[in-house]
């Protein structure tokens, strides 16, 4: 069964910092694994898409790079701004399937 | 923009009575999925239908019932609310492109 993990739960840094975030998941045969924000009482908006043969995908600030042998993404946050508080989340899709399987996500605060 | 519209936003129920949630979209999307939030636990799918009367259960389905009588609609129907269906219930399609969440439904059983 597939597990993603999220850690930390939460971060706070103060604006302006390069951010890491980081996902890892326990089943490596994956089809593609996306990342997502959450805004408190909102819907989830997707930043990111990267697929199994893909190594990163970049989007403004934002990059996501994928290791599947390793079971690990992370995603790239440059120049943190306030706006940027908000909740992250990770999810696998898996090989075969149409199911996303998720992290818990990270609660992230950029201070000013 | 997927074009999904949850309804209604929000709902306060008693415990033992049946609801249903609706998830409309727009763009002919053939999967659809409902997911439930829950603090501790993040994202759980609950049940997901891939076609007109084609649905499946995930990992959270006991309690619930959903159905798809055409292709834009998508109902979650909890059939004896309890307080333990209290929860944000996400709506969701999926495409080449990745899924889209709807805006959500916050539900309280009291």
């Amino acid at each position: 069964k597939q597990e993603v993990t999220q850690i930390p739960a939460a971060l706070s840094v103060p604006e302006g910092e390069n951010l890491v975030l980081n996902c890892s998941f326990t089943d490596s045969a994956i089809y593609n694994l996306q990342w997502f924000r959450q805004d408190p009482g909102k819907g989830l908006t997707s930043l990111l898409l990267i697929q199994s043969s893909q190594r990163e995908q970049t989007s403004g600030r934002l990059n996501a790079s994928l290791d599947k042998s390793s079971g690990r993404s992370t995603l790239y946050i440059a120049a943190s701004q306030p706006g940027d508080s908000a909740t992250y989340l990770c999810a696998v899709r898996q090989g075969g399937s149409e199911k996303l399987v998720f992290g818990k996500g990270m609660k992230l605060t950029v201070n000013p | 923009d997927a074009g999904i519209t949850q309804s209604p936003r929000h709902k306060v129920t008693e415990t033992g009575t049946p609801v249903t949630l609706r998830c409309h979209q727009t763009e002919n999307h053939r999967y659809m999925y409902w997911y439930r939030q829950d603090p501790g636990h993040g994202l759980r799918l609950i049940h997901y239908s891939y076609g007109v009367k084609d649905t499946d259960k995930g990992e959270v389905s006991d309690g619930y019932s959903v159905s798809r009588s055409k292709t834009e609609d998508f109902l979650l129907t909890l059939e004896s609310a309890t307080s333990s269906q209290t929860s944000v219930y996400f709506c969701a399609i999926s495409e080449e492109s990745g899924y889209t969440f709807g805006s959500g439904t916050r539900l309280t059983v009291v």
